[in-house]
Protein backbone atom coordinates (compact mmCIF):
# COMPACT_ATOMS: atom_id res chain seq x y z
CA UNK A 1 0.00 0.00 0.00
CA UNK A 2 2.00 3.38 -0.82
CA UNK A 3 1.56 6.02 1.98
CA UNK A 4 3.08 9.69 1.19
CA UNK A 5 3.37 12.29 4.25
CA UNK A 6 3.67 15.81 3.92
CA UNK A 7 6.37 17.85 6.15
CA UNK A 8 7.42 21.24 6.75
CA UNK A 9 6.74 24.49 8.27
CA UNK A 10 3.19 25.43 9.18
CA UNK A 11 3.78 29.37 9.04
CA UNK A 12 5.23 31.03 6.60
CA UNK A 13 5.79 35.27 6.30
CA UNK A 14 5.06 37.21 3.61
CA UNK A 15 7.70 37.26 0.54
CA UNK A 16 9.54 34.55 1.56
CA UNK A 17 9.62 30.82 0.32
CA UNK A 18 7.35 28.02 1.24
CA UNK A 19 9.36 24.74 1.25
CA UNK A 20 7.35 21.02 1.66
CA UNK A 21 8.61 17.51 1.24
CA UNK A 22 6.44 14.23 0.73
CA UNK A 23 7.72 11.31 2.02
CA UNK A 24 6.68 8.08 -0.22
CA UNK A 25 6.35 4.59 1.20
CA UNK A 26 4.81 1.18 0.09
CA UNK A 27 5.86 2.01 -3.91
CA UNK A 28 8.83 2.90 -6.14
CA UNK A 29 9.54 6.84 -6.64
CA UNK A 30 11.71 6.10 -9.30
CA UNK A 31 8.38 4.11 -11.37
CA UNK A 32 7.52 5.60 -14.75
CA UNK A 33 4.31 4.62 -14.33
CA UNK A 34 4.33 7.58 -11.97
CA UNK A 35 4.48 11.49 -11.29
CA UNK A 36 4.37 12.91 -8.00
CA UNK A 37 2.27 15.77 -7.80
CA UNK A 38 0.76 18.81 -5.57
CA UNK A 39 -2.38 20.03 -4.69
CA UNK A 40 -3.66 23.20 -2.59
CA UNK A 41 -6.94 23.61 -0.85
CA UNK A 42 -7.53 26.88 0.87
CA UNK A 43 -9.71 26.87 4.03
CA UNK A 44 -13.05 26.65 3.09
CA UNK A 45 -12.58 26.51 -0.85
CA UNK A 46 -11.63 23.84 -3.71
CA UNK A 47 -8.83 21.93 -4.88
CA UNK A 48 -5.97 23.48 -6.94
CA UNK A 49 -3.31 20.90 -8.63
CA UNK A 50 0.25 22.85 -8.25
CA UNK A 51 2.09 20.81 -10.20
CA UNK A 52 3.51 17.34 -11.06
CA UNK A 53 7.34 16.26 -11.18
CA UNK A 54 8.60 12.58 -12.35
CA UNK A 55 11.83 11.01 -10.92
CA UNK A 56 13.30 10.67 -15.14
CA UNK A 57 10.58 12.25 -17.03
CA UNK A 58 10.16 16.05 -16.31
CA UNK A 59 8.00 18.29 -14.66
CA UNK A 60 4.62 19.52 -15.27
CA UNK A 61 3.09 23.01 -13.88
CA UNK A 62 -0.15 25.08 -13.64
CA UNK A 63 0.54 28.16 -15.67
CA UNK A 64 -0.31 30.48 -12.90
CA UNK A 65 2.62 29.52 -10.58
CA UNK A 66 5.03 28.47 -13.09
CA UNK A 67 7.50 31.89 -11.95
CA UNK A 68 7.33 30.87 -8.56
CA UNK A 69 7.73 27.36 -7.88
CA UNK A 70 10.28 24.35 -8.16
CA UNK A 71 9.66 20.81 -8.03
CA UNK A 72 12.20 17.75 -7.51
CA UNK A 73 12.41 13.98 -6.69
CA UNK A 74 15.14 12.81 -4.30
CA UNK A 75 15.22 9.07 -5.04
CA UNK A 76 17.69 8.27 -2.47
CA UNK A 77 15.58 9.31 0.24
CA UNK A 78 12.29 8.84 -1.39
CA UNK A 79 10.87 12.42 -1.34
CA UNK A 80 9.66 14.62 -3.63
CA UNK A 81 9.55 18.48 -2.84
CA UNK A 82 7.50 21.62 -3.90
CA UNK A 83 9.07 25.31 -3.39
CA UNK A 84 7.14 27.95 -3.81
CA UNK A 85 8.33 31.56 -3.47
CA UNK A 86 7.71 35.37 -2.86
CA UNK A 87 4.31 33.79 -0.50
CA UNK A 88 1.57 36.23 0.45
CA UNK A 89 -1.68 35.05 2.30
CA UNK A 90 -3.61 34.11 -1.04
CA UNK A 91 -0.91 30.88 -0.97
CA UNK A 92 -2.47 30.06 2.63
CA UNK A 93 -3.83 26.76 2.35
CA UNK A 94 -3.71 22.85 3.21
CA UNK A 95 -0.90 21.28 0.82
CA UNK A 96 -1.92 17.72 0.11
CA UNK A 97 0.67 15.74 -2.01
CA UNK A 98 -0.58 12.62 -4.12
CA UNK A 99 0.47 9.87 -6.77
CA UNK A 100 -0.31 11.40 -10.23
CA UNK A 101 -1.07 7.83 -12.56
CA UNK A 102 0.50 7.37 -16.10
CA UNK A 103 -1.48 5.15 -18.43
CA UNK A 104 0.45 2.96 -21.42
CA UNK A 105 0.92 5.66 -23.62
CA UNK A 106 2.30 8.14 -20.98
CA UNK A 107 -0.07 10.16 -20.09
CA UNK A 108 -0.62 11.73 -17.18
CA UNK A 109 -4.26 10.63 -15.50
CA UNK A 110 -5.59 11.13 -12.14
CA UNK A 111 -4.16 11.30 -8.21
CA UNK A 112 -5.07 7.72 -6.85
CA UNK A 113 -3.01 7.87 -3.74
CA UNK A 114 -3.06 11.44 -1.30
CA UNK A 115 -1.10 12.51 1.92
CA UNK A 116 -3.10 13.47 4.63
CA UNK A 117 -2.46 17.21 4.13
CA UNK A 118 -0.52 20.16 5.86
CA UNK A 119 -1.86 23.45 6.24
CA UNK A 120 0.47 26.28 5.77
CA UNK A 121 -0.28 29.12 6.76
CA UNK A 122 1.28 32.72 5.66
CA UNK A 123 1.37 35.59 7.83
CA UNK A 124 3.71 37.75 9.69
CA UNK B 1 -7.68 25.75 -19.36
CA UNK B 2 -10.70 23.30 -18.99
CA UNK B 3 -13.24 24.53 -16.70
CA UNK B 4 -15.54 22.05 -15.11
CA UNK B 5 -18.55 23.46 -13.32
CA UNK B 6 -20.44 21.44 -10.60
CA UNK B 7 -24.01 21.19 -9.73
CA UNK B 8 -25.82 21.55 -7.35
CA UNK B 9 -23.60 23.40 -5.00
CA UNK B 10 -25.36 21.70 -2.18
CA UNK B 11 -27.26 18.48 -2.11
CA UNK B 12 -29.30 18.14 0.87
CA UNK B 13 -30.64 14.77 0.91
CA UNK B 14 -32.01 11.99 3.66
CA UNK B 15 -30.23 8.24 4.49
CA UNK B 16 -31.15 6.28 2.05
CA UNK B 17 -32.28 8.31 -1.07
CA UNK B 18 -30.44 8.74 -4.38
CA UNK B 19 -27.57 11.34 -4.92
CA UNK B 20 -27.11 12.50 -8.43
CA UNK B 21 -24.59 15.36 -8.92
CA UNK B 22 -23.49 16.51 -12.61
CA UNK B 23 -20.26 17.41 -13.42
CA UNK B 24 -19.69 19.84 -17.05
CA UNK B 25 -16.85 20.49 -19.03
CA UNK B 26 -15.89 23.73 -20.92
CA UNK B 27 -14.67 21.43 -23.51
CA UNK B 28 -15.01 17.94 -24.63
CA UNK B 29 -12.14 15.56 -22.89
CA UNK B 30 -13.43 12.36 -23.81
CA UNK B 31 -13.75 9.84 -20.81
CA UNK B 32 -11.23 11.52 -18.87
CA UNK B 33 -12.85 12.11 -15.70
CA UNK B 34 -12.48 11.39 -12.23
CA UNK B 35 -14.86 11.71 -8.79
CA UNK B 36 -13.42 12.07 -5.58
CA UNK B 37 -14.58 12.15 -2.07
CA UNK B 38 -14.05 14.67 0.80
CA UNK B 39 -14.99 14.29 3.95
CA UNK B 40 -13.96 17.03 6.52
CA UNK B 41 -9.94 17.19 7.84
CA UNK B 42 -9.54 14.34 5.15
CA UNK B 43 -7.83 14.20 1.92
CA UNK B 44 -9.62 13.67 -1.27
CA UNK B 45 -10.98 9.67 -1.64
CA UNK B 46 -10.71 8.28 -5.47
CA UNK B 47 -14.00 7.19 -5.83
CA UNK B 48 -14.34 6.53 -9.92
CA UNK B 49 -11.96 7.14 -12.86
CA UNK B 50 -12.48 7.33 -16.40
CA UNK B 51 -16.12 8.25 -16.28
CA UNK B 52 -17.41 5.02 -14.74
CA UNK B 53 -14.42 2.52 -13.57
CA UNK B 54 -15.04 2.23 -9.91
CA UNK B 55 -11.59 2.44 -7.65
CA UNK B 56 -10.83 -0.44 -5.65
CA UNK B 57 -13.08 -0.72 -2.50
CA UNK B 58 -15.33 1.64 -3.33
CA UNK B 59 -18.76 0.08 -2.85
CA UNK B 60 -21.12 -0.73 -5.96
CA UNK B 61 -23.57 2.16 -4.81
CA UNK B 62 -21.75 4.88 -6.07
CA UNK B 63 -21.68 4.82 -10.62
CA UNK B 64 -20.21 7.13 -12.85
CA UNK B 65 -21.80 8.25 -16.38
CA UNK B 66 -21.02 10.52 -19.32
CA UNK B 67 -18.74 11.74 -21.73
CA UNK B 68 -17.43 14.63 -23.70
CA UNK B 69 -19.16 17.66 -21.81
CA UNK B 70 -22.04 16.34 -19.30
CA UNK B 71 -20.87 13.41 -16.83
CA UNK B 72 -22.76 12.78 -13.79
CA UNK B 73 -22.08 10.95 -10.05
CA UNK B 74 -24.99 8.73 -8.75
CA UNK B 75 -25.13 7.36 -5.08
CA UNK B 76 -27.51 5.08 -4.52
CA UNK B 77 -29.08 4.58 -1.29
CA UNK B 78 -26.93 7.40 0.73
CA UNK B 79 -25.79 5.96 3.92
CA UNK B 80 -24.70 8.37 6.80
CA UNK B 81 -20.94 7.66 5.86
CA UNK B 82 -21.59 9.16 1.87
CA UNK B 83 -22.59 12.82 3.31
CA UNK B 84 -19.89 14.95 2.26
CA UNK B 85 -18.12 17.07 -0.88
CA UNK B 86 -17.58 15.72 -3.83
CA UNK B 87 -15.22 16.90 -6.84
CA UNK B 88 -14.99 16.22 -10.25
CA UNK B 89 -11.27 16.30 -12.27
CA UNK B 90 -10.75 15.74 -15.53
CA UNK B 91 -7.03 14.47 -17.40
CA UNK B 92 -8.31 15.29 -20.56
CA UNK B 93 -5.15 17.99 -21.11
CA UNK B 94 -2.69 19.93 -18.70
CA UNK B 95 -3.47 22.17 -16.72
CA UNK B 96 -5.31 19.28 -14.44
CA UNK B 97 -8.10 21.02 -12.93
CA UNK B 98 -11.37 20.44 -10.44
CA UNK B 99 -14.60 21.31 -10.26
CA UNK B 100 -15.47 23.52 -7.27
CA UNK B 101 -17.24 20.89 -5.67
CA UNK B 102 -20.92 19.53 -4.40
CA UNK B 103 -21.56 19.09 -0.76
CA UNK B 104 -23.96 16.38 -0.16
CA UNK B 105 -25.57 17.10 3.43
CA UNK B 106 -28.17 15.27 5.95
CA UNK B 107 -31.27 17.15 5.47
Amino acid sequence: QVQLQESGPGLVKPSETLSLTCSVSGGSITSDSYFWGWIRQPPGKGLEWIGSVSYSEGLDYTPSLTSRITMSVDASKKQFSLQLRSVTATDTAVYYCARHGRNAYKELLYFDYWGQGILVTVSS
Amino acid sequence: EIVLTQSPGTLSLSPGERATLSCRASQTIGGSLTWYQQKPGQAPRLLIYGSFSRATGVPDRFSGSGSGTDFTLTINGLEPDDFAVYYCQQYRRSPWTFGQGTKVETK
